[in-house]
C-alpha cells in the first residue's frame, strides 16, 4: 500500500483558505487520491477524489501535481465547522479495496 | 452520498460480556463492508474486511475468535466483541462499498464501546 505523509496539525483563520498538503510519492498508476475528514467522535466523511486532474466540488478543491507524488486539498473559505482531522489516502480505482489511513492532519479553524 | 447506519451508537457493558454492533447500508447493496477501530487520538485501524456470504478477512493482529464478523446480507454486517475487556473499549466504525465502478466507501457514524 502506498504511504502518505501529512503535517500533524494546522491552523487557519475563519474565512480564509485552508491548504492541506499530502505527500504520496509511492502512489501507483491505478490509484486515485481520496480525501476524507473526521469530525470529533463521528465517522469519516468523504470530501473529494482525483486521479491526475485537478478537481472541485461543493466542499473543496483538489490540486494534484503532475507527477502525482503529492496533492493539496483546498477549503476555499474555512468555517469553524471545518475543524476536523483530514486524511488523504490512495485507493485502487475499481473494486472494494481496503483503506489505509495515516495519522492525518488535525485542522483547527480559529475565529 | 449513500447512507450507512450503525447501531447502537454507544454501549457500556461489563467485562466478560459480548456486544454486537450492527452496520447497515440503507440505500445501496454493499458487497463489501469494512470494520475499523479507533483509539483516542489515533487514526482508524482496519480490523477486517467482510464480503457478503463469505468469511471475513482479518488484519494481522486481530483475533478472529474475539471479533466475530457476519455479513449475511447485502445490507447488513455485524461485529460481535466476545468476552469484552476494558482494553476493547474503543470507537468502532464500519464502512460499506458496492464494489461497482469507482471504489468509494461510505462510513457509518461509529459505535462507542466502553467496557467496565
Amino acid at each position: 500500500d502506498a504511504k502518505t505523509t501529512q503535517p500533524p496539525s494546522m491552523d487557519c483563520a475563519e474565512g480564509r483558505a485552508a491548504n492541506l498538503p499530502c505527500n504520496h510519492s509511492t502512489i501507483s498508476g491505478n490509484e486515485y487520491v481520496y480525501w476524507y475528514r473526521q469530525i470529533h467522535s463521528q465517522g469519516p466523511q468523504y470530501i473529494i477524489h482525483g486521479l491526475k486532474n485537478n478537481e472541485t466540488n461543493e466542499m473543496a478543491s483538489l490540486i494534484i501535481t503532475e507527477d502525482r507524488k503529492s496533492s493539496t486539498l483546498i477549503l476555499p473559505h474555512a468555517t469553524l465547522r471545518d475543524t476536523a482531522v483530514y486524511y488523504c489516502t490512495p485507493i485502487i480505482i475499481q473494486g472494494a479495496q481496503k483503506l489505509v489511513f495515516g495519522q492525518g492532519t488535525r485542522l483547527t479553524i480559529n475565529p | 452520498g449513500a447512507v450507512v447506519s450503525q447501531h447502537p451508537s454507544r454501549v457500556i457493558c461489563k467485562s466478560g460480556t459480548s456486544v454486537k454492533i450492527e452496520c447497515r447500508s440503507l440505500d445501496f447493496q454493499a458487497t463489501t463492508m469494512f470494520w475499523y477501530r479507533q483509539f483516542p487520538k489515533q487514526s482508524l485501524m482496519l480490523m477486517a474486511t467482510s464480503n457478503e456470504g463469505s468469511k471475513a478477512t482479518y488484519e494481522q493482529g486481530v483475533e478472529k475468535d474475539k471479533f466475530l464478523i457476519n455479513h449475511a446480507s447485502l445490507t447488513l454486517s455485524t461485529l460481535t466483541v466476545t468476552s469484552a475487556h476494558p482494553e476493547d473499549s474503543s470507537f468502532y466504525i464500519c464502512s460499506a462499498s458496492s464494489g461497482l465502478g469507482y471504489n468509494e466507501q461510505f462510513f457509518g457514524p461509529g459505535t462507542r464501546l466502553t467496557v467496565l
